[in-house]
């Protein structure tokens, strides 16, 4: 059963300090996507990879975060410094890249908590 | 400006009580609709995919329909289980990317 895997599931930190979230995508599939879901804006996309290129990282506050993929089964997003707006559960997702549509695979998340 | 409408925000059903909720999209152009379910403390789960005005998809008691303004979620004789925050999300070609913008969901729930 194929899923998409993220690390760590929940991160309590200080304001300041960087934070770095791990995703890896499914075998196979060549797009990579990070959100961010709150309760008041509910899910934002931050960036979206295509073959490891990064294609649109417009919702993505370019002097903290970055997004990164070292590798076909590794995307990372890391927050420095974080803050405590930054609080939200981030999300990634992969798909195989099939145009004109894709679907989209979700991850289970990781909650982060900026004190 | 591209948007997503889910309404209602919440629903609360008695078990085997048919409703439907609502998705309505302003889009330059629509390249794919997308339904997902999202469980309490975890990730989106893909449920369907319409691509044009007519189409329907039908999964166990749920049926998605779609025209050139809205989406609808259908669900026959729901049962506790089915129970969840209903997402939509399109892509348009706007964008030209596999971009999904999100509306914010109907919280439902299914009471025995």
């Amino acid at each position: 059963d194929a899923r998409v895997t993220q690390t760590p599931r929940d991160k309590v930190t200080e304001m300041g300090q960087e934070v770095t979230m791990r995703c890896q995508p499914i075998l196979g599939h060549n797009t990579v996507f990070w959100y961010r879901q709150t309760m008041m804006q509910g899910l934002e996309l931050l960036a979206y990879f295509r073959n490891r290129a990064p294609l649109d990282d417009s919702g993505m506050p370019k002097d903290r975060f970055s997004a990164e993929m070292p590798d076909a089964t590794l995307a990372t997003l890391k927050i420095q410094p974080s803050e405590p707006r930054d609080s939200a559960v981030y999300f990634c997702a992969s798909g195989p890249g099939r145009d004109p549509q894709e679907t989209q695979y979700f991850g289970p998340g990781t909650r982060l908590l900026v004190l | 400006e591209d948007q997503v409408t889910q309404s209602p925000e919440a629903l609360r059903l008695q078990e085997g009580e048919s409703s439907s909720l609502n998705c309505s999209y302003t889009v330059s152009g629509l390249r794919g609709l997308f339904w997902y379910r999202q469980d309490p403390g975890k990730g989106p789960e893909f449920l369907f995919t319409l691509y044009s005005a007519g189409e329907e998809k039908e999964k166990e008691r749920l049926k998605a329909t779609l025209t050139k303004k809205e989406s609808f979620l259908h669900i026959t004789a729901p049962k506790p289980e089915d129970s969840a925050t209903y997402l939509c999300a399109v892509q348009t070609v706007s964008y030209n990317t596999d971009k999904l913008i999100f509306g914010t969901g109907t919280r439902l729930q299914v009471f025995p």
